[in-house]
């Protein structure tokens, strides 16, 4: 099994620019979630989904949307890239089962100049 | 809203040496976990903490799990440098929404 693919891995963007962050599971996982990890932080949860069609806010989704037309993908998108959206971000998901962790891709860097 | 805070955010440790990390929330959680990250990687699931009393071994660590408290703790036996990481523990709302919230995690250093 794959698991959870994020493309690209990296990522330089110009101020103003957008971009869409891919993220693709193929465990048939119900939930899925974006964060981001700012350099020395912790994780801020910026969108999740509890299935496809239904979408929420997490703690930090200013500039950033997202759609889930299937269950296994979760595009992120950046409307307008800001320096303080240099991160890295991570996609995850997990199944709907309390004993059930949530499973990680590799991260995208982004970098906005 | 959701609240977890660790401590401590840094832990410096000596080979050979047991100390404990402290995770507290803030609402009733559903379920409790603790992750591993490496420098540069990405976030590998250590355990998963589902009711009060839970306690959980892998190796020199060890979680549990005080409801009541709105505690869990990650304690590590005889640390070894393979241990130095940042660890991260991460929340759910008990009977709300999937949402799931990290800690701030704490980057830990065993020196030998």
């Amino acid at each position: 099994n794959a698991g959870v693919t994020q493309t690209p891995k990296f990522r330089i963007l110009k101020i103003g620019q957008s971009m869409t962050l891919q993220c693709a599971q193929d465990m048939n996982h119900n939930y899925m979630y974006w964060y981001r990890q700012d350099p020395g932080m912790g994780l801020k949860l910026i969108y999740y989904s509890v299935g496809a069609g239904i979408t929420d806010k997490g703690e930090v989704p200013n500039g950033y949307n997202v759609s889930r037309s299937t269950t296994e993908d979760f595009p992120l998108r950046l409307e307008l890239a800001a320096p303080s959206q240099t991160s890295v971000y991570f996609c995850a998901s997990s199944v709907r089962d309390r004993g059930s962790e949530a499973f990680f891709g590799q991260g995208t860097r982004l970098t906005v100049v | 809203e959701l609240k977890v805070e660790q401590n401590p955010l840094f832990l410096s440790m000596q080979e050979g040496k047991n100390y404990t990390i402290y995770c507290n929330y803030s609402t009733t959680s559903d379920r409790l976990y603790w992750y591993r990250q490496d420098p540069g990687k990405s976030l590998e699931s250590l355990f998963v903490l589902l009711s009060n009393g839970a306690v959980k071994q892998e190796g020199r660590l060890m979680a549990s799990l005080d409801t009541k408290a709105r505690l869990s703790t990650l304690h590590i036996t005889a640390a070894v440098h393979d241990l130095s990481a940042t660890y991260f523990c991460a929340v759910t709302i008990q009977g709300g929404s999937e949402k799931l919230v990290f800690g701030k995690g704490t980057k830990l250093t065993v020196n030998p």
